[in-house]
């Protein structure tokens, strides 16, 4: 069975410092991995995503993320958050099977302070 | 384009009554479709997912039901409501597991 693991569920960093949100999966067969952020009262918008190829994955808005399967890990990271970066973000992973759901974590609230 | 549409965006019920929620997918066949739920506080629950017309899987037992009448459409129905049902309602569509697209959301308060 596939799980993630989103450590600390709420982070806070300074405008202009470095986002760093953790991300720790388990899958028994090579994962898809996803992050995806949530605004407050609205759905879900995919940031990026894993599939196959480089492991140094971009995204919208400057973020990026980076596949370690020796770590089981896909980290988030920004290089410099801004004000609109306070959102809640949630990590994913699924095992590529057509059929198969998509398991997310807990979800880790990005607090910006000014 | 592919879109997801999700309706209504807030919604507000006495304990004891029914729901309805319904979501389309526009540009695409076939789509795998999903129902989660957000309480206060938690991650994203799934409650069902359909990989075709007709074919429901769920998750979770519970109070609701869904049920996928054409190809694009899913809907999620409860009799009678409890007030554990409140939350944030997601609709989601993905082809082939590259990825989740959710519409905008239900917001759900039983009162």
């Amino acid at each position: 069975a596939q799980s993630v693991t989103q450590l600390g569920s709420h982070v806070s960093v300074s405008e202009g410092a470095l986002v760093l949100l953790r991300c720790n999966y388990s899958s028994s067969v090579p994962p898809y991995l996803f992050w995806y952020v949530q605004y407050p009262n609205q759905g879900l918008q995919l940031l990026l995503k894993y599939t196959t190829g480089a492991t140094l994955v971009k995204g919208i808005n400057g973020f990026e993320a980076e596949f370690k399967k020796s770590e089981t890990s896909f980290h988030l990271t920004k290089p410099s958050a801004h004000m609109s970066d306070a959102a809640e973000y949630f990590c994913a992973v699924s095992d590529r099977r057509r059929d198969d759901k998509i398991i997310f974590g807990k979800g880790t609230r990005l607090h910006i302070l000014p | 384009s592919q879109t997801i549409h999700q309706w209504p965006a807030t919604l507000v019920q006495p304990v004891g009554s029914p729901l309805s929620l319904e979501c389309t997918v526009e540009g695409t066949s076939n789509p795998n479709l999903y129902w989660y739920r957000q309480a206060a506080g938690r991650g994203l629950q799934l409650l069902f997912y359909s990989v075709g017309i007709g074919q429901i899987s769920s998750e979770v037992p519970q109070n609701l039901s869904a049920s996928r009448p054409q190809d694009r459409q899913f809907i999620l129905s409860s009799k009678k409501l409890l007030l554990s049902d409140s939350g944030f309602y997601l609709c989601a569509w993905t082809y082939l597991n590259y990825g989740y697209t959710f519409g905008s959301g239900t917001r759900l308060t039983v009162v």
